[in-house]
C-alpha cells in the first residue's frame, strides 16, 4: 500500500550543488505534480506531467528540471542549488482530472541549502 | 488566474468549542475542493473532498460545505479537541490541462485544553 513515495526525506545541500528528488507512485496514475511549500505559505506548483514523456512548467519552475520516462517515476532535479530553494517539496499524483478524483501526496522532502 | 484565500490565518479556541474555517476562491470553474490537515513538520492529510456538483461532505466531527457560485467553502469542526490543533489547508482543483490543486495559505488552529 505504498501510494506516492518520495526520497530522500531530509537533505542538506551546499550552494551550487545539484541533486535529484525521487518520486514514485504505484497507482498507475497519469497525472503527477511537484509542489514546494515555504513557511506559512500554501503549496506552489513547480512542474507537472500528464503522462509519460509529457511535462510542463507550473507556477515556480526556475532552477528545477523534471523528466517522466515512465508512468511510475517523476524525479525533480535541482541544478546549482541556491538558498531560495530551501523548502519542503511534495510530490503528488492523480488518475484523472475528474471531480471525484483526489490527488495523493507523498510525505514530503525537507531540503536545506546552506 | 485562480486565487484561494483562507480566513483567518490563525485561530485559537478553548476545547469543546465549535468553529468554522473559511475558504474563498476567485474562479468558480473547478472540479472539486479539498480540505487538508497539516501537522508541524509533517505532510498533508486529506480530510474531505467536495465535488463541484455537491454542496457538502461530512466525516465525523467535520463538515465541509461548498457554494461554487459565490466561490466559498467552509470547514466546520464540532466539539473541538486539542488533537485538532494543526494547520488546515483549502485547495481547489481547477480546469485546464494542468488539473492541479491551487492552495490557500492555510489557517493555523490551536485548541487550548
Amino acid at each position: 500500500n505504498a501510494g506516492v513515495t518520495q526520497t530522500p526525506k531530509f537533505r542538506i545541500l551546499k550552494i551550487g550543488q545539484s541533486m535529484t528528488l525521487q518520486c514514485t507512485q504505484d497507482m498507475n496514475h497519469n497525472y503527477m505534480y511537484w509542489y514546494r511549500q515555504d513557511p506559512g505559505m500554501g503549496l506552489k506548483l513547480i512542474y507537472y506531467s500528464v503522462g509519460a514523456g509529457i511535462t510542463d512548467k507550473g507556477e515556480v519552475p526556475n532552477g528545477y528540471n523534471v523528466s517522466r520516462s515512465t508512468t511510475e517515476d517523476f524525479p525533480l532535479r535541482l541544478e546549482l542549488a541556491a538558498p531560495s530553494q530551501t523548502s519542503v517539496y511534495f510530490c503528488a499524483s492523480s488518475g484523472t482530472k475528474g471531480a471525484g478524483n483526489t490527488i495523493y501526496f507523498g510525505e514530503g522532502s525537507w531540503l536545506t541549502v546552506v | 488566474k485562480q486565487e484561494v484565500t483562507q480566513i483567518p490565518a490563525a485561530l485559537s479556541v478553548p476545547e469543546g468549542e465549535n468553529l468554522v474555517l473559511n475558504c474563498s476562491f476567485t474562479d468558480s470553474a473547478i472540479y472539486n475542493l479539498q480540505w487538508f490537515r497539516q501537522d508541524p513538520g509533517k505532510g498533508l492529510t486529506s480530510l474531505l473532498l467536495i465535488q463541484s456538483s455537491q454542496r457538502e461532505q461530512t466525516s465525523g466531527r467535520l463538515n465541509a460545505s461548498l457554494d461554487k457560485s459565490s466561490g466559498r467553502s467552509t470547514l466546520y469542526i464540532a466539539a473541538s479537541q486539542p488533537g485538532d490543533s494543526a494547520t488546515y489547508l483549502c485547495a481547489v482543483r481547477g480546469g485546464g490541462s494542468q488539473g492541479n490543486l491551487i492552495f490557500g495559505k492555510g489557517t493555523k488552529l490551536s485548541v487550548k485544553p
